[in-house]
């Protein structure tokens, strides 16, 4: 299994908070991944990262943003929680920068914001 | 813009059945590869199979195989001889060139698979 952990796995906050999520990994990949699931829409990028300090938006990105100071480490943050952003969010990795490159994903983190 | 289709959202069998999972994609590239994942209850996502658009090969692993059909932007799996374990959701996503790999990923097949 590749190396991926997600920090917190569950977290319960309240409107109009500040959260970060964390993704770590030990793979040494260049590119990784924020993507958050929901009934009825799947799994829908959020942001995506291609090296350090390199990042880009997705296609639901609004009320997010991230940062990657280290290979290793992926932080997603929402700067004022809403409840419309409780949601399932899922990290992944991947060593191609290549269409068809295989994406790893963590375990997940289940968000709730009151 | 791409998008993918899984028009199933729930399907039942029992145990020992065949089941389809389909998955209808759309995008204007010419090279683009397909993906299956499947999501256990205990939540993971597990990779299944990649497939690029120059290969329509069909593909079989054990109890499982694809047909891959550009002709009508197919990309179907099935699974034969179900077992409660296949109990899962079933993502079909999509990547284009470009770069990063970005997915696109269809809503999802629930599988229910029952004694």
């Amino acid at each position: 299994d590749a190396g991926i952990t997600q920090s917190p796995r569950h977290k319960v906050t309240e409107t109009g908070t500040p959260v970060t999520l964390r993704c770590h990994q030990t793979e040494n990949h260049r590119y990784m991944y924020w993507y958050r699931q929901d009934p009825g829409h799947g799994l829908r990028l959020i942001h995506y990262s291609y090296g350090v300090k390199d990042t880009d938006k997705g296609e639901v990105s609004d009320g997010y943003s991230v940062s990657r100071s280290k290979t290793e480490d992926f932080l997603l943050t929402l700067e004022s929680a809403t409840s419309s952003q409780t949601s399932v969010y899922f990290c992944a990795i991947s060593e191609s920068r290549l269409a068809g490159g295989e994406q790893f994903f963590g375990p997940g983190t289940r968000l709730t914001v009151l | 813009a791409q998008k993918v289709t899984q028009a199933q959202t729930e399907i039942s069998v029992v145990e020992k059945e065949d089941v389809t999972l389909d998955c209808v994609y759309e995008t204007r590239d010419t090279t683009y590869y397909l993906f299956w994942y499947k999501q256990p209850p205990s939540g993971e996502l597990v990779f299944l199979i990649r497939r690029n658009s120059f290969d329509e090969q069909n593909e079989i692993s054990g109890r499982y195989s694809w047909n891959f059909q550009k002709s009508t932007s197919s990309f179907n799996f099935t699974i034969t001889a179900s077992q409660v374990v296949d109990s899962a959701v079933y993502f079909c996503a999509l990547s284009s060139t470009g770069t990063a790999s970005k997915l696109t990923f269809g809503t999802g097949t629930r599988l229910q698979v029952t004694l």
